[in-house]
């Protein structure tokens, strides 16, 4: 199974801050990832698929890049209602695996 | 408007058996993959398995292989987990979600709560 790792965990981040979150995969995964944004209580909302392809409806404040066992996402001026928990997700090969996630709070 | 709704959740002693449903509108249902994946409380999204749109592919994640079965009706639009011999593990909210051709997740249901104790 191919494995993802979030860094960081968790990130305190003031209004208009850029928030970079990085996974890396235990293996080459191409461009086979994509972000999620999971606010309590609630499902996830894909932000980023195919790793840097922006879901129509997201802001453009939300961006991603890289390939092969290295990618990021990045908020480039981050807002109140950014806060939740951050995951990726390869989507190269089953079992379809999720990195442990990045909870994003707001000073 | 795409929607999916799961139901049956609830709370089941180990080694019981439950079955989920999640019915979905909105979009062609029988031209979509379709998924489960499940959430732990306070803990990370795993997936669980899936579903080719004609039913002849599935698939499921190890720790659930041989105890849970995905099925789906196209005629009635919905998705099913039948869940038997049933764990503590397997306590989590429990996602239904569309499948794009890509294997991201593009809607997700708003997750149904099986809980498993004695």
């Amino acid at each position: 199974d191919i494995q993802l790792t979030q860094s960081p965990s968790s990130v305190s981040a003031s209004v208009g801050d850029r928030v970079t979150i990085a996974c890396r995969a235990s293996h080459h995964i191409n461009i086979w990832l994509a972000w999620y944004q999971q606010k309590p209580g609630k499902a996830p909302k894909v932000l980023i698929y195919d790793a840097s392809n922006l879901r129509s409806g997201v802001p453009s404040r939300f961006s991603g890049s890289g390939s092969g066992t290295v990618f990021t996402l990045t908020i480039s001026s981050l807002q109140p209602e950014d806060f939740g928990t951050y995951y990726c997700q390869q989507a190269n090969s089953f079992p379809l695996t999720f990195g442990g996630g990045t909870k994003v709070e707001i000073k | 408007e795409v929607q999916l709704v799961e139901s049956g959740g609830g709370s089941v002693q180990p080694g019981g058996s439950l079955r989920l449903s999640c019915a979905a509108s909105g979009f062609t249902f029988s031209n979509y993959w379709m998924h489960w994946v499940r959430q732990a409380p306070g803990k990370g999204l795993v997936w669980v398995s899936r579903i080719s749109s004609d039913r002849k592919t599935i698939s499921y994640a190890d720790s659930v292989k041989g105890r849970f079965t995905i099925s789906r009706d196209n005629a009635k639009n919905t998705l099913y987990l039948q869940m038997d011999n049933l764990r503590a593990e397997d306590t989590a909210v429990y996602y239904c979600a569309r499948g794009t051709s890509t294997w991201w997740f593009d809607y997700w249901g708003q997750g149904t709560l099986l809980t498993v104790s004695s």
